[in-house]
């Protein structure tokens, strides 16, 4: 079992959608949470990060995590084309110097 | 601030051919880390480095090696590359110990080894 699974894709919505990006993960030692988003032919940039459980909210996304199911999501409201890039969860615990990244889901959004 | 560089931008190498991946950063991070990524598979920890000095092995070390002489500095060398080889490589750094901190990654360098 991978440590960290996340949905491929692709994802295909129109404009104003509300986007569900999920990842799973098995090792209960994950403090951290981090979703990067990646354009294009470019480099990853981190989008939103949790500590612990919870949720966090930054304009239109959102991110919560549920750690009793091992189980993180982010949310986006009112979708643009400007979000179509890929998204990556990432985690990390306490005790490493390593982020463990799940494999990305391509999501587009269409006019 | 330049951020995290990268040079080349894209490679293109022969079979048993040799190169160095360049990386720098201007941000005095301590952690500085090489990834490769391939299509649907994520990024794969190739070589990680908490300070001048110092480095470790990542998930996928083999055929790879690095360096850190310095703090702003972290070149990845490829001997006798290989197909397998072929990827896109970034560098990232963060300031301090990952996860508390964010990583900052560079523009990458695509590589092809035919």
């Amino acid at each position: 079992q991978k440590e960290v699974e996340q949905d491929p894709g692709p994802l295909s919505v129109p404009e104003g959608a509300i986007v569900s990006l999920n990842c799973t993960y098995s090792n209960s030692a994950f403090q951290y949470f981090m979703w990067y988003r990646q354009y294009s032919r470019k480099g990853p940039e981190l989008l939103m990060y949790t500590y612990s459980s919870g949720n966090k909210e930054d304009g239109r996304f959102t991110a919560q995590v549920d750690k009793s199911s091992k189980y993180i999501s982010l949310f986006i409201r009112d979708s643009q084309p400007s979000d179509s890039a890929t998204y990556l969860c990432a985690m990390s615990s306490y005790n490493t110097d390593k982020l463990i990244f799940g494999t990305g889901t391509r999501l587009q959004v269409f006019p | 601030n330049a951020g995290v560089t990268q040079t080349p931008k894209f490679r293109i190498l022969k079979i048993g051919q040799s190169m160095t991946l360049q990386c720098t950063q201007d941000m005095n991070h301590n952690y500085m880390y090489w990834y490769r990524q391939d299509p649907g598979m994520g990024l794969k920890l190739i070589y990680y480095s908490v300070g001048a000095g110092i480095t470790d092995k990542g998930e996928v070390p083999n055929g790879y090696n690095v360096s850190r002489s310095t703090t702003e500095d972290f070149p990845l060398r490829l001997e006798l590359a290989a197909p397998s080889q072929t990827s896109v490589y970034f560098c990232a750094s963060s300031y301090s110990k990952t996860g508390a901190y964010e990583q900052y990654f560079g523009p990458g360098t695509r590589l092809t080894v035919t």
